[in-house]
């Protein structure tokens, strides 16, 4: 089957650094993307790996290992601004398909 | 600006009733997705486009049904047969797949409730 996994819930400190994890198993890979979705918005695309490594986008960093179905979103000088869902997202199959996790809801705190 | 709009922002639905959702895109895509998001739960695949004139099923097309008579335009009808259409539904667009996957870009949302 197709499941991807990340944490339902996570809280942070203005000013510091969050990691939120993401693992997929899928029955075939071709890239995983990162959106941030605010409350009662769309989704607003990060980030995405396709091949193994670290991709830095300003504040946010997304890293990627194939092998171990395993990526995770990087979020430096935390603003209440970045309070939101970060949406894991993998495209498995033909096309552009996506298969989305449930998403991590991030709260800041000053 | 180029971008995707979705309208209306909300719709409201009378048991039995069929409505049809709007998308339209400047962004010169061609390919556009239908998404369904509910509370607590990944979005998920109801149709997708990847040229005009052609569509296929995603993972919940049933009580659903589209149309790509124009590049920029995607509709999606929500059906009588659909018997829990309230959610947030989301339409999204991308260049085409060329052999390496792309990022959908989406817009504001329809959000969709029953009366």
């Amino acid at each position: 089957g197709q499941n991807i996994d990340q944490p339902t819930e996570m809280t942070a400190t203005e000013g510091a650094i969050v990691q939120i994890n993401c693992t997929y198993q899928t029955s075939g890979f071709n890239g995983l993307f990162w959106y941030q979705q605010h409350a009662g918005e769309a989704p607003t695309f990060l980030s995405y790996n396709v091949l193994d490594g670290l991709e830095e986008k300003g504040r946010f960093s997304s890293f990627l290992s194939r092998s171990k179905g395993y990526s995770y979103l990087l979020l430096k000088e935390l603003q209440m601004k970045d309070s939101a869902s970060y949406l894991c997202a993998v495209a498995s199959g033909g096309y552009n398909k996506l298969i989305f996790g449930a998403g991590t809801r991030l709260a800041v705190h000053p | 600006d180029g971008g995707i709009t979705q309208s209306p922002k909300y719709l409201f639905r009378k048991e039995g009733q069929n409505v049809t959702l709007s998308c339209e895109q400047n962004l010169n895509h061609d390919a556009m997705y239908w998404y369904r998001q509910d509370p607590g739960q990944g979005l998920r695949l109801i149709y997708y486009s990847q040229i005009v004139n052609d569509f296929q099923k995603g993972d919940i097309a049933e009580g659903y049904s589209v149309s790509r008579e124009k590049k920029e335009s995607f509709p999606l009808t929500v059906t009588s047969a659909q018997k829990n259409p309230t959610a947030f539904y989301l339409c999204a667009s991308s260049i085409g797949y060329r052999g390496r996957v792309q990022p959908q870009h989406f817009g504001d949302g329809t959000r969709l409730s029953i009366l």
